[in-house]
């Protein structure tokens, strides 16, 4: 079946580090690939994302890279500030026909240090 | 604020009661989807519909039932409560496929609990 795997589960960086949060999808179809920020009782909200078509994209301190051989994907955070501080979900969906469900990895609970 | 409402915020319940949840998505968006988030199982989904049909599902009990309404709004039905339901309840919208609207813009969430 489909499934997401993300790693670390937890993951604690001074501030001005760089952070780096790792996912693995088994379905070799899916084509979009979201990564959502959730702080502490929020909503899920989009923060980068990357088709299949593209293998890297940055948005000024977040990157993401994408190995559709590997079925890979990874969210880089760099000069990490303490408002970076949450919790990050990837994901991993074929979209397509007007179907676009979304497999959510187990979440990455970042937390930076001053 | 993302533009999609969901009502009520929280809502509590004895076990075997059944309740309903409403989204309404952002104005014009067709899609409409539906995640349980429990805190040992992350953000899982559930349903999803595109103006008016289900277009996809998930792991979904046959306790829960959905529906879209013709004007786009959302009901998410959970029957025969059972303590493991209680969980926070999110839905998400987004544009027209036809047009390549990829993101998902969740609502605030209900928050379920059984008791």
């Amino acid at each position: 079946g489909e499934n997401v795997e993300q790693h670390p589960s937890t993951l604690s960086v001074q501030e001005g580090d760089s952070a780096v949060i790792k996912c693995t999808y088994s379905d070799s179809a899916s084509n979009y690939f979201p990564w959502y920020k959730q702080e502490l009782g929020k909503r899920p909200q989009l923060i980068i994302d990357i088709r299949s078509n593209v293998g890297e994209k940055k948005d000024q301190r977040i990157a993401v890279t994408l190995n559709k051989t590997a079925k890979h994907f990874s969210l880089h955070i760099t000069e990490t500030q303490p408002e970076d501080s949450a919790v990050y979900f990837c994901a991993a969906s074929l979209f397509g026909g007007g179907y676009n469900k979304l497999i959510f990895g187990a979440g990455t609970r970042l937390a930076v240090h001053p | 604020d993302s533009g999609v409402t969901q009502t009520p915020k929280h809502l509590i319940t004895a076990t075997g009661q059944r309740v309903t949840l409403r989204c309404s998505p952002r104005s014009g968006d067709l899609s409409v989807y539906w995640y349980q988030q429990s805190l040992d199982q992350g953000l899982q989904f559930l349903i999803q519909y595109y103006n008016g049909e289900e277009r996809a599902k998930g792991n979904i009990l046959e306790r829960f039932s959905a529906q879209q309404f013709p004007d786009l709004h959302s009901e998410l039905n959970l029957s025969s409560l059972e303590l493991g339901d209680s969980a926070l309840y999110f839905c998400a919208s987004s544009g027209s496929l036809a047009l390549g609207s990829h993101e998902q813009f969740f609502g605030p969430g209900t928050r379920l609990t059984v008791l």
